[in-house]
């Protein structure tokens, strides 16, 4: 069975601080995975994807997450938090890899505070 | 440069009416997809949708919930005798055709409904 397990229900940093946001994933193919933002009554944002190219993913924001297999974990950093950065994370995997079609398998989201 | 829209973005409703919900994906995509957010809960997939075709119902309640992707038009979510339970927000997202072989193409998603059962 496909599952995203968010290790943290919340996380809390100070602006200027590096932000770790944990995720891990079981699959039985080669996942595609996911994260995106969502900020206070509002939709959801792509901040980066891996879709089996380079392990290291750059995203929108100076967010970037690295997919390491041998642990079954896709976490997001950023070196240095801003206040805009506070809102609900959500780790994503597509168990299908590739393309998109078919259904998405959400964590439960970690919300993330940042503190001036 | 239009997003996925969805609208009414907050809907009232009383226990036993009628609910429906209504998604235009960006332009050039024909994938649709409808999730439902519990308070508190990620995002829990409902149905994924092809024009006038539904591709996978499987995350989708077998009672009081149908959707559809007509050829002209947006995809419409109804929710029939709706009861406290279903109050949540429901999002749309769209994707366009993937390309054999092609990178993952993310889904983009609209705004939300935000149902409220009195």
């Amino acid at each position: 069975a496909q599952s995203v397990t968010q290790l943290d229900s919340h996380v809390s940093v100070s602006e200027g601080t590096p932000v770790l946001l944990r995720c891990n994933y079981s699959s039985s193919y080669s996942p595609s995975l996911f994260w995106y933002v969502q900020h206070p009554n509002k939709g959801l944002q792509l901040l980066l994807k891996y879709t089996s190219a380079a392990t290291l993913v750059k995203g929108i924001n100076g967010f970037e997450a690295e997919f390491k297999k041998s642990e079954t974990s896709f976490h997001l950093t950023k070196p240095s938090a801003h206040m805009s950065d506070a809102a609900e994370y959500f780790c994503v995997v597509n168990p299908r890899g590739g393309g998109s079609q078919g259904n998405l398998i959400f964590g439960k989201g970690t919300k993330l505070s940042v503190k001036p | 440069n239009a997003g996925v829209m969805q609208n009414p973005r907050h809907l009232v409703r009383r226990r036993g009416q009628e609910a429906r919900l209504r998604c235009s994906p960006m332009k050039g995509h024909s994938h649709v997809y409808w999730y439902r957010q519990l308070p508190e809960e990620g995002l829990k997939f409902m149905v994924y949708l092809q024009k006038e075709n539904i591709i996978d119902e499987s995350g989708m309640p077998k009672e009081r919930f149908s959707a559809e992707f007509p050829k002209e038009g947006p995809s419409i979510l109804r929710i029939q005798q709706v009861v406290r339970g279903d109050s949540a927000a429901y999002f749309c997202a769209s994707s366009p055709v993937s390309l054999a072989g092609g990178e993952g193409q993310p889904q983009h998603f609209g705004d939300g409904t935000r149902l409220s059962i009195l």
